[in-house]
C-alpha cells in the first residue's frame, strides 16, 4: 500500500529556510508527479508545486525565487526548500502523489515561523 | 481564489447537499476537476477525480459533475461524519500550468 512519510523542522525564525522531506513508499515512484501543498491557519489549501522523478518542476508563481523542489530517486524521497520564510509561511505542509488528482497524502508537517 | 466556492453550506442528516465550484475557460472549462474532503487534524482525502470518478473506497453518496466552467460536488444521505471542509481543484494552463484550489466550503450537518 502506498505510503508517504514526511518530516522536517517545525519551528523557524524569519529569513531562515524551510526544509521538508517526503519519503515515498510506492513501487510506482517514477510514474507520478509528486506535489507539495500547504494550509495556513484559517485559510484554504494552497498548491506549492510539483516534481517528477526526472526532477522536472513546476512551481506556484507566488513562490518563485524562494521555492526549490528536488528528488532523490535512489531513496524515493522528495524535498521541499522554501527560503527567506516569514510568518506568512506558517502552515501545515503536505506532500502528495499526483498533480490535481492527489490520491495519496502525507500526514502533514506543521511549520511555525516566529522570532 | 480563482476557483470560487461558497464559504459554507449546511443541511440535516439524511439530506442532500451540493457544493459549487466556478472557474473559467482556461481552468475548469478545459481541465478535469477533483474534489477533496478535509477533516480537521487529518490530511485531505480525494473524493472525486476527473470530474466524476470516485476512487476505490469512496461511497457512492459522493458524486461529481461538470458543466462549462463550473463543477459540482453532490453529497447525499448526509452523515455527521461528513462535516468537513471541501475543496475543488484543477489546473490552469493560462497561469504557467499551476494547480488551483477553490477557497473551500465548510459543510455543517445540522
Amino acid at each position: 500500500q502506498v505510503h508517504l512519510q514526511q518530516w522536517g523542522a517545525g519551528l523557524l525564525k524569519p529569513s531562515e529556510t524551510l526544509s521538508l522531506t517526503c519519503a515515498v513508499y510506492d513501487r510506482s515512484f517514477s510514474g507520478y508527479y509528486w506535489s507539495w501543498i500547504r494550509q495556513s491557519p484559517g485559510k484554504g489549501l494552497e498548491w506549492i508545486g510539483e516534481i517528477n522523478h526526472s526532477g522536472g518542476t513546476n512551481y506556484n508563481p507566488s513562490l518563485y525565487g524562494r521555492v526549490i523542489m528536488s528528488v532523490d530517486t535512489s531513496t524515493k524521497q522528495i524535498f521541499l526548500n522554501l527560503s527567506s520564510v516569514t510568518a506568512a509561511d506558517t502552515a501545515v505542509y503536505y506532500c502528495a502523489r499526483g498533480k490535481t488528482k492527489l490520491d495519496v497524502w502525507g500526514k502533514g508537517t506543521a511549520v511555525t515561523v516566529s522570532s | 481564489s480563482v476557483l470560487t466556492q461558497p464559504p459554507s453550506v449546511s443541511a440535516a442528516p439524511g439530506q442532500e447537499v451540493t457544493i459549487s465550484c466556478s472557474g473559467t475557460r482556461s481552468n475548469i472549462g478545459n481541465k478535469y476537476v477533483s474534489w477533496y474532503q478535509h477533516l480537521p487534524g487529518s490530511a485531505p482525502k480525494l473524493l472525486i477525480s476527473d470530474n466524476n470518478k470516485r476512487p476505490s473506497g469512496i461511497p457512492d453518496r459522493f458524486s461529481g459533475s461538470k458543466s462549462g466552467t463550473s463543477a459540482t460536488l453532490g453529497i447525499s444521505g448526509l452523515q455527521t461524519g461528513d462535516e468537513a471542509d471541501y475543496y475543488c481543484a484543477t489546473w490552469d494552463n493560462s497561469l504557467s500550468a499551476i494547480v488551483l484550489f477553490g477557497g473551500g466550503t465548510k459543510l455543517t450537518v445540522l
